[in-house]
């Protein structure tokens, strides 16, 4: 399986402020996909990575809150903008996905905003 | 869209006894269903997936049936470990795309 990389790991954000996550894979990976979990709850998809042109988000989300990039096939950012503590999650990247391949999740950043 | 309902929240289970966690799924397209296992501060690890055109899969202690008919699937640990305890997530999706998970089960083995 890919190997998935991502940056931070960990961080504490103050209100209003945003943050840019990394998801870096060691090869290049049709599909990429952000989730988020909520402390103590299970993984909801936000959005997913679109090479090439904008991302497709799921009921809830938007884009002017979770700015997504997908400039190539082995790396995404995700954004939390002007965050509050309602933010504070684990933020999952994932791959994988197509036909015969399976979803593969990323080492996660721990979000705590006060 | 698709609805997936996990149960049970929590599971204890004594050391070498049998575990099984139910998953039912709303949509009848779904076709693939992956089970995921997330020890405390970890990523979730795939640990076995099966797809619509099989009944039944078994990997070593694990084992996960699915019936398509009724729209459910299982999770079924045999000689349960304490390496066993973690939070299990159950998922459905179409052919990987777009998972969606069930709220997760606790599952605790009792030494």
């Amino acid at each position: 399986s890919a190997v998935i990389s991502q940056k931070p790991s960990r961080d504490i954000c103050q209100r209003g402020t945003s943050l840019t996550i990394q998801c870096q894979v060691d090869s290049q990976v049709t599909m990429m996909f952000w989730y988020r979990q909520q402390p103590g709850q299970s993984l909801t998809l936000i959005a997913t990575a679109n090479q090439g042109s904008e991302a497709t988000y799921e009921s809830g989300f938007v884009i002017d809150k979770f700015p997504i990039s997908r400039p190539n096939l082995t790396f995404s950012t995700l954004t939390v903008s002007n965050m509050s503590p309602e933010d504070s999650s684990i933020y999952l990247c994932s791959v994988g996905g197509d036909v015969n391949e399976k979803l593969f999740f990323g080492s996660g950043t721990q979000l705590s905003v006060l | 869209g698709e609805n997936v309902e996990q149960h049970p929240s929590t599971l204890s289970v004594q050391e070498g006894d049998s575990a099984v966690i139910k998953c039912t799924y709303s949509d009848s397209a779904s076709n693939y269903f992956p089970w995921y296992k997330q020890e405390l501060g970890k990523r979730p690890q795939l640990i076995i997936d099966i797809r619509s055109n099989v009944g039944e899969k078994k990997d070593q202690r694990i084992a996960v049936t699915l019936n398509k008919t009724a729209k459910h699937f299982s999770l079924h640990i045999t000689e349960t470990q304490p390496e066993d305890s973690a939070v299990y997530f159950c998922a459905a999706s179409q052919y990987g795309n777009k998972l969606v998970f069930g709220a997760g089960t606790i599952l605790r083995v009792k030494s």
